[in-house]
């Protein structure tokens, strides 16, 4: 079965510009959340989608916002990019019924110049 | 609040060494605790989890964890540590009551192993 994927695995963007990431879980599973990791901060969890509904979210501003389709794919969107931005941004993916752990992608290495 | 601590940043360890990673976590209810491992440029890969049951859990490479909750503890062990070992380990508590289905991860231990 494959893993959880994310694309781009790179990308550099400019302060000021948007950007958009993408994430298609492990077939089968419903639950994506987002992750941010810095070297400062660690692993901030951003948010999660189930059925296509935003169910929780960190303590993050809304220039991060996100969304998930009907095939459970779900893409995350950073507008107004700031320098503090540049970070990897990890996708999970779950099962939902009657599993907790979480399944990671290779991320996304986002840097904002 | 909930919160992970794993109180050492950096471990070193000759190859064929055990190993033992700690971590301490704050939760009021019984926790769901995992641990994951990061090589360089990737994600993080599950290598065990603990839900209920026995304290005693087995992973994946050979590791495993003991959950004791008289010391809100779930340290990761590996009775002889493998070059390929070197890496940044995560410690990681949840999800939590309510629904809200996220993951608190401690800092991060990073392995390294001397030949």
């Amino acid at each position: 079965k494959a893993g959880v994927t994310q694309t781009p695995r790179y990308l550099i963007k400019t302060r000021g510009q948007q950007v958009t990431l993408s994430c298609s879980p492990i077939s089968g599973h419903r639950s994506v959340s987002w992750y941010q990791q810095t070297p400062g901060q660690g692993l901030q969890f951003l948010f999660e989608y189930f059925s296509e509904t935003q169910r929780n979210k960190g303590n993050f501003p809304g220039r991060f916002s996100g969304r998930q389709f009907s095939n459970s794919r779900s893409e995350m969107n950073v507008s107004t990019l700031e320098l503090g931005d540049s970070a990897l941004y990890l996708c999970a993916s779950r099962r939902t019924s009657g599993s907790y752990e979480q399944y990671f992608g290779p991320g996304t290495r986002l840097t904002v110049t | 609040a909930q919160s992970v601590t794993q109180p050492d940043i950096h471990i070193t360890v000759s190859e064929g060494a055990s190993l033992e990673l700690r971590c301490n976590y704050s939760y009021g209810a019984t926790p769901y605790l995992f641990w994951y491992v990061q090589s360089p440029g990737q994600g993080l890969q599950l290598l065990l989890k603990y839900f209920s049951g026995d304290t005693l859990v087995q992973g994946i490479k050979g590791f495993e964890a003991e959950f004791k909750r008289s010391q809100s503890s779930f340290n990761l062990r590996k009775p002889s540590v493998h070059w390929s070992d070197a890496a940044e380990y995560f410690c990681a508590v949840g999800p939590f009551s309510g629904g809200y289905n996220k993951l608190i991860f401690g800092a991060g231990t990073r392995l390294a192993v001397h030949p």
